[in-house]
């Protein structure tokens, strides 16, 4: 497709189960970052992609989150024993590297992930 | 990255030129400057960037002081559609991506 896209966009779980968030960046975009919004919250940094590697994970906000990502493109989020706390829009984007430069970044519609 | 600060919200009449200013006081020299806006309910989206010049294109203007200590993002015609969170972003070039987008200006365009 031509811009990024997630799956699923919503997703309902109960509290203590695992999910899975997929993010299918745009072809040949080798940056790639995933966020959190909460509820009238603003974006939360989660973490950042470059190529399969990701220096940064500081961002994620417990060990019950990991993420990976596979070929240069799609990438995963997990959230395992997922708590009430965890329902929020969970945001994906990616973008060009080119010249050395980081090009502006392109947002999916995100995943509504509740949890109950 | 370096800090910004922008007010947490404005209004503007519909058919004005909205200017939204933003504060950037300790940005370092390979740092850029970025605006993207949210709408309700939608994902972020990009609106335009800039180093030290002036930037135009089809949505907005920047405007960059020449110490680039600050900068205004200027939407020339404001429609009810532009009214969204506005995030003014600085960031360098290459290299450390923790990108945080701040808690930006909302903006509120008035019939």
């Amino acid at each position: 497709g031509a811009g990024v896209s997630q799956s699923p966009s919503n997703k309902v779980t109960e509290k203590g189960k695992d999910v899975e968030l997929r993010c299918d960046p745009i072809s040949g975009h080798t940056a790639l970052y995933w966020y959190r919004q909460s509820l009238g919250q603003g974006l939360e940094f989660l973490i950042y992609f470059q190529g399969n590697s990701a220096p940064d994970k500081s961002g994620l906000p417990s060990d019950r989150f990991s993420a990976e990502r596979t070929g240069g493109s799609v990438s995963t989020l997990t959230i395992q024993r997922t708590q009430q706390e965890d329902s929020a829009v969970y945001l994906c984007a990616s973008s060009l590297v080119a010249r050395g430069v980081n090009e502006k970044l392109f947002f999916g519609s995100g995943t509504q992930l509740s949890v109950l | 990255d370096a800090k910004t600060t922008q007010p947490p919200s404005m209004d503007c009449a519909e058919g004005r030129a909205a200017n939204l200013p933003c504060n950037h006081s300790t940005i370092s020299g390979n740092e850029y400057v970025y605006w993207y806006r949210q709408i309700h309910s939608q994902e972020p989206q990009y609106i335009i960037h800039g180093l030290k010049n002036n930037e135009t294109n089809e949505m907005a203007s920047l405007i960059i002081t020449e110490d680039r200590k600050s900068s205004t993002l200027i939407l020339p015609h404001a429609t009810l559609r532009d009214t969204a969170v506005y995030y003014c972003i600085v960031r360098v070039a290459f290299g450390n991506e923790k990108l945080t987008f701040g808690t930006g200006t909302r903006l509120t365009i008035i019939p």
